[in-house]
């Protein structure tokens, strides 16, 4: 069975851009979620999808959207972005929101120069 | 759900066995621990989850005490491979609840050879 797979796997943009990161959960998962790694903050939570639907959001200004569609698959947004937007982006998918053991993709590296 | 607390660093030897602790004094009734670890500039991965009981899996062994104000991740034969950031995570599981995972900063293992 494939992983997650998260595209692109490293992206640069510069300030004030916009970009989409697309996460394809494992076969059969309906939850997704997403993470932002820094070195600084570490991993925080950024949002959590189940059957199309938001769930529960961590504590990021309103620039940070996402989406689920019927097949699962998810796409996050950071609109108008800043220096410090610049993170790995982590996707876990897990097959029920809520259940013990989630899986992780390999991460979008994000720059903004 | 609950704070964790955990030793920044430790080393181990190669072949040894790593014991990781884990200090969660405030965990309520409901909530588990989970383990997960995260090997440089990949996603996290699970390793192993328990309630009261202690629990065996083919990766690691976690022995969690008896007022759960603490637990312990064992490694019982720790390889180069096993060089990673373990995080030890407290959360309610439920059908009703989200995936929702509250990293701290955990604890970086350098197996040497």
């Amino acid at each position: 069975k494939a992983g997650v797979t998260q595209t692109p796997r490293y992206l640069i943009k510069t300030r004030g851009q916009q970009v989409t990161l697309s996460c394809s959960p494992i076969s059969g998962h309906r939850s997704v979620s997403w993470y932002q790694q820094t070195p600084g903050q570490g991993l925080q939570f950024l949002f959590e999808y189940f059957s199309e639907t938001q769930r529960n959001k961590g504590n990021f200004p309103g620039r940070f959207s996402g989406r689920q569609f019927s097949n699962s698959r998810s796409e996050m947004n950071v609109s108008t972005l800043e220096l410090g937007d610049s993170a790995l982006y982590l996707c876990a998918s897990s097959q029920l929101a809520g259940t013990h053991e989630q899986f992780f993709g390999p991460g979008t590296r994000l720059t903004v120069l | 759900d609950a704070k964790t607390t955990q030793p920044p660093s430790m080393d181990c030897a190669e072949g040894r066995a790593a014991n990781l602790p884990c200090n969660h004094s405030t965990i309520s009734g409901n909530e588990y621990v989970y383990w997960y670890r995260q090997i440089h500039s990949q996603g996290p991965q699970y390793i192993i989850h328990g309630l009261k009981n202690n629990e065996t899996n083919e990766m690691a062994s976690l022995i969690i005490t008896e007022d759960r104000k603490s637990s312990t991740l064992i490694l019982p034969h720790a390889t180069l491979r096993d060089t990673a950031v373990y995080y030890c995570i407290v959360r309610v599981h439920g059908s009703g609840n989200t995936g929702k995972l509250i990293f701290g900063q955990g604890t970086t293992l350098q197996v040497k050879p």
